[in-house]
């Protein structure tokens, strides 16, 4: 069962756009939700997060909204440009005791590609 | 500081072949884990490490071993390969299980035919 859900598969955004990227989560017991981004050939790196205490956390182009109630957070890019063009996936991290402390569940990722 | 390093970066195998992918951190970090990236499926959790010589199962461990015998390493074994297994490995680590930035390693492009 997939505890993290990501959409859209694939995104073009025209430089200059806002690209979106939604995901939802089925666990309740996540305390944590980083997005990482992965360029061609490379391993994912942690680009932005955020806590359920937080409705939303901003990191200069980057932006996180998180709906505790809804179950949902997404990753807003403001003023996409050629250079964010990459794998962007979101993730959520397991907080019940047991061998799921700690784990991280990812979506299946989101290519998006920014047309200059 | 190297981070995580892999090696091989590219590895060809035949079925039935075995053989390990090795994984190293110098950060000092106890949590270390493997991950598989197929296209469309994300990353899926193989195996993970909390500390020296303690290991346990991630969503996809069949076919696949590990050992920490060292904080720094973390190695991955192929016990027999199987076309199933071609994927990007990649390896990463945190200071703690409770950490919250998580390194990767560059990744391992295994072929099985």
């Amino acid at each position: 069962q997939q505890q993290v859900k990501q959409s859209p598969q694939s995104l073009i955004v025209q430089k200059g756009g806002i690209s979106i990227i939604n995901c939802a989560y089925e666990n309740t017991a996540f305390d944590y939700f980083p997005w990482y981004q992965q360029f061609p050939g490379k391993g994912p790196a942690l680009l932005i997060a955020i806590r359920p205490d937080v409705s939303e956390k901003k990191e200069g182009r980057f932006t996180i909204s998180f709906n505790k109630s809804a179950k949902q957070f997404s990753l807003h890019i403001m003023d996409s440009q050629p250079g964010d063009s990459a794998t962007y996936f979101c993730a959520a991290r397991g907080a019940d005791r047991g061998s799921t402390l700690g784990r991280l569940y990812f979506g299946r990722g989101t290519q998006l590609t920014v047309w200059p | 500081n190297a981070g995580v390093t892999q090696t091989p970066k590219f590895q060809v195998l035949k079925t039935g072949q075995s053989m390990t992918l090795q994984c190293a951190q110098d950060m000092n970090h106890e949590y270390m884990s493997w991950y598989r990236q197929d296209p469309g499926m994300g990353l899926r959790l193989i195996h993970y490490s909390v500390g020296a010589g303690i290991t346990d199962q991630g969503e996809v461990p069949n076919g696949y071993n590990v050992s920490r015998s060292t904080t720094e390493d973390f190695p991955l074994r192929l016990l027999s390969a199987a076309p199933s297994q071609t994927s990007v490995y990649f390896c990463a680590s945190r200071r703690a299980r409770r950490s919250y930035e998580q390194y990767f390693g560059p990744g391992t492009r295994l072929t099985v035919t």
